[in-house]
């Protein structure tokens, strides 16, 4: 059964790098994925779309600072030079049979 | 620019009914698939239901299938969402998602653009 695990939260100083994680079921391991972030009282914004290969094609107008980067059965989101707007959930997504989402990660920004 | 803009949300009755509206803006709207996404008060995303460019397929998670129906009229830029027969566990934030990186059939996939939600909340 395709599932995506993401840790409940993180947290990162402002102005530093952090690396969020969604882990594929090992079975589906060459499935890309895509990120998602959701701020109190906002839809989702899509980030980017990340391959097996770590190759990835960002939404419009998403800053530079948000990379990705795949290893494996694991597909890592990466923001440097962390700003307060940066705080929120951040949801992992895959298609099978239908859409799935991963259960978010909550990121805090001290 | 691409805008998602939902209507329609509010308070229902279990056992009654409503309707959301997506009304949809800066893309050829008969292109692409299109989804509704819900999130629960503290809970994550959840995959409700899509329907294909042209409107004669639609798909449901297994949790609303039978009760929720999934339209569109392409003429108005339009997506829907009947729900019959809310439960309390149907209350939740909607979205309206727009699929991304392909068209026509092809619904699942990535969502490259969402609406602002609508509040729905089913209670007596």
């Amino acid at each position: 059964q395709l599932v995506l695990t993401q840790s409940p939260s993180a947290s990162a100083s402002l102005g530093a790098s952090v690396n969020l994680t969604c882990t594929l079921t090992t079975r589906y391991t060459n499935y890309a994925i895509a990120w998602l972030q959701k701020q109190p009282q906002k839809g989702p914004r899509y980030l980017m779309k990340l391959n097996n290969d770590g190759s990835h094609r960002k939404g419009d107008g998403v800053p530079d600072r948000f990379s990705g980067s795949s290893s494996g059965p694991e597909r890592n989101l990466i923001i440097s030079g962390l700003q307060p707007e940066d705080e929120g959930d951040y949801y992992c997504q895959t298609w099978g049979t239908g859409p799935l989402f991963g259960g978010g990660t909550k990121l805090t920004v001290l | 620019e691409v805008q998602l803009v939902e209507s329609g949300g509010g308070l229902v009755q279990p056992g009654g009914s409503l309707r959301l509206s997506c009304a949809a803006s800066g893309f050829t709207f008969s292109s692409y698939a299109m989804s509704w996404v819900r999130q629960a008060p503290g809970k994550g995303l959840e995959w409700v239901s899509a329907v294909s460019g042209s409107g004669d397929k639609t798909f449901y998670a297994a949790s609303v299938k039978g009760r929720f129906t999934i339209s569109r009229d392409n003429s108005k830029n339009t997506l829907f969402l009947q729900m019959t027969s809310p439960r309390a566990d149907d209350t939740a934030v909607y979205y309206c998602a727009k699929t991304g990186g392909c068209t026509g059939d092809c619904y699942s996939y990535y969502f490259d653009y969402w609406g602002q939600g609508a509040l729905v909340t089913v209670s007596s």
